[in-house]
This record gives structure tokens, sequence and C-alpha cells, in this order.
């Protein structure tokens, strides 16, 4: 099956601090990606949904401006949690598909997450 | 917004066939429902997906009936480490959105 990665893998923070995180696709070019949130014991939850040179579209309840989403390739989405507090300490994960039919076909490839603890 | 819901948890032992159904109700007409597996702290890996009637491939079965409101994995002769969260994901009619499932805990037990 298609490589998703993220970087990092876990990350620590002060409360205010910005934290990129990074998604890539390795071994083919993903024209759409997705980041999700999960907190303990529950689902996976949809945040927005990037393409590939356009802007994100966020679930409704996702803050844009703290959850800025970047798509600059067909290889990298990058999301940000600006001026981060302890209530979004998380577990952030991506996935990526090569096409834009979503679940029609198209398997979303999951990145192992990366776990946020804003202190 | 429908909800996709799945047992909570599950227990097996080792070698035994489990099956965890999805109920989706309101599933989008030309969607795939797809199944996942995730370990603690790790990604959901892909295991299975499928449109209608019965997928196999060589980790999983997957069951839809006619009417696609449900779908069913099975694991043939599951093993320690099978223990695992399972969800599928499916989207929704009305809103167009994906969802995942509420989750199965399997346990799979010596």
């Amino acid at each position: 099956g298609a490589v998703v990665s993220q970087h990092p893998s876990w990350v620590i923070c002060k409360s205010g601090t910005s934290v990129k995180i990074e998604c890539r696709s390795l071994d083919f070019q993903a024209t759409t990606m997705f980041w999700y949130r999960q907190f303990p014991k529950q689902s996976l939850m949809l945040m927005a949904t990037s393409n590939e040179g356009s802007k994100a579209t966020y679930e409704q309840g996702v803050e844009k401006d703290k959850f800025l989403i970047n798509h600059a390739s067909l290889t990298l989405s990058t999301l940000t949690v600006t001026s981060a507090h302890p209530e979004d300490s998380s577990f952030y994960i991506c996935s990526a598909i090569s096409g834009v039919r979503r679940n029609q076909g198209d398997t979303q490839y999951f990145g192992p997450g990366t776990r946020l603890t804003v202190l | 917004l429908a909800k996709t819901t799945q047992p909570i948890s599950m227990d097996s032992y080792e070698g035994q066939e489990v099956n965890i159904t999805c109920s989706h109700n309101n599933i989008a007409t030309n969607d795939y429902i797809t199944w996942y597996q995730q370990f603690p702290s790790q990604g959901p890996r892909f295991i299975i997906q499928g449109y209608k009637t019965k997928v196999t491939n060589e980790v999983a079965s997957l069951f839809i009936p006619a009417d696609r409101k449900s779908s069913t994995l099975s694991l043939p002769r599951v093993s320690l480490s099978d223990t695992a969260v399972y969800y599928c994901l499916v989207g929704d009619f009305n809103t167009d959105k994906l969802i995942f499932g509420t989750g199965t805990r399997l346990q799979v037990f010596p």
C-alpha cells in the first residue's frame, strides 16, 4: 500500500506557541489530503480537507485561523496549530488519496500520527 | 449527522473467526465502505474496501448486504496481534461527509 509519513511523531510545547506538523505522501502524488484529530478512546474526527494548490475546507466547529493548513505540493501538506493551548492536546493524523473522489474507490492511506501535548 | 455505529468491544480467542458489524443506514449512494485497524498511538491501517456483496483479500472479508445499510468485517482465525481497534469509514448521504464509525475494540486472548 501507499506510504504516508508525518513529522514530528510527538511534540511538547508551551501554551501560546505555534506547532507545525508535516504530512508527506512518499510514493504517490496526493491530490487530496485530510487532517483528523483523535482524543483518547474516541474515534477520528475530520478537521479539514485540503487539495493541492487551493484553500482547505474546514469542518464545522474547526477554527481555520487556529489550524492553518497548507497543501503546497502534491506530496506535502502542513498543519500549523497557532497559539496552542492545553485543550489542543490531541493525536493529529493525516491521510492522503491520489484522486479527489474520496471514498469512491480512492483509498485513504493514513500517516502514523503526531501526539501534541501543550503544557 | 447520521451516526455510524459499531459494538464498543468484542473478545475472542486465538484461532477463532471474528465478525464486526458497522451500521450505516444513511450511507452515500456512490461511496465505498472501508475498514481500518488501529493500534495505540498509530495511524489507522487499511484492511479492506468494498461497494457491495462480498470482497475478500489476504487478511479479511467484507460482507455488504444489498441495501448497504450495514457491513460486516470478518477476520478469519485471529491471533494475539489482531488485538486493536477496528473502524469502518463511510460517506453520509445527507452531508456528503466521510464519517468514521465509533470503533470496536477487539481483544484476542490466548
